[in-house]
């Protein structure tokens, strides 16, 4: 079983283009994350939510809205795509015990290419 | 911010060898987290260190942490074609509830 699943895996679009990556956990934990790798591999993050509550917003353009139906659901939704936004997009868990961020779980990254 | 500078930024050697590669961080620390990302796929937790421990061991892996330099060393002994992969340290400041990661180093083993 997948302990944290992201879809799609890769993704093509136009600029200007909206486009959406859902993400899934099935490990229990109460924190989800979205993080940007871009092409020399820096990881930057851009969200965090801990029990369907935004508890992180890095300076991300409101273009990026994050939605947590659920605590084992965190998508990301993009507005208005835009070539900069090319990179590998993470998605990731954690079970956070007090100041403890605890040890994260990956899933396999959605590699989006805006044309 | 960019919390942790790793270096070399690439790494290169034979199957056998050790490779060691090192971060750099810049504020206090509640733990510090390796991890390995092979290419094209997620990052994989290696190995915790909490701020109040100095050296930790997890089969070939050996980790150190001297908060007073603000630095940690992953040490890979007798290494493997298949530990080819990027190795990246993550901050956690603590309060902050997220980790912040280093620019990573390209570990090439060659058989």
């Amino acid at each position: 079983d997948t302990a944290v699943s992201q879809t799609p895996k890769y993704l093509v679009t136009q600029m200007g283009n909206d486009k959406s990556i859902k993400c899934e956990q099935n490990l229990g934990h109460d924190t989800m994350y979205w993080y940007k790798q871009d092409s020399k591999k820096f990881l930057k993050i851009m969200f965090s939510y801990n029990n369907k509550e935004l508890i992180i917003n890095e300076t991300v353009p409101n273009r990026f809205s994050p939605k947590s139906p659920d605590k084992a659901h965190l998508n990301l939704h993009i507005n208005s795509l835009e070539l900069g936004d090319s990179a590998v997009y993470f998605c990731a868990s954690s079970q956070v015990r007090g100041i403890d961020t605890g040890e994260l779980f990956f899933g396999e990254g959605s590699r989006l290419t805006v044309l | 911010s960019q919390q942790g500078e790793e270096d070399p930024q690439a790494l290169s050697i034979q199957e056998g060898e050790n490779a060691t590669m090192n971060c750099s961080y810049k504020t206090s620390i509640n733990n510090l987290q390796w991890y390995r990302q092979n290419s094209g796929r997620g990052l994989v937790h290696l190995i915790l260190i909490r701020s109040n421990e100095r050296e930790k061991h997890s089969g070939r892996l050996r980790v150190t942490l001297d908060t007073s330099k603000k630095s940690s060393s992953l040490l890979i002994t007798a290494s493997r074609a298949a530990d080819t992969a990027s190795y990246f340290c993550a901050t956690d400041a603590g309060s902050a509830r997220q980790l912040t990661f280093g620019s990573g180093t390209q570990l090439t083993v060659l058989p």
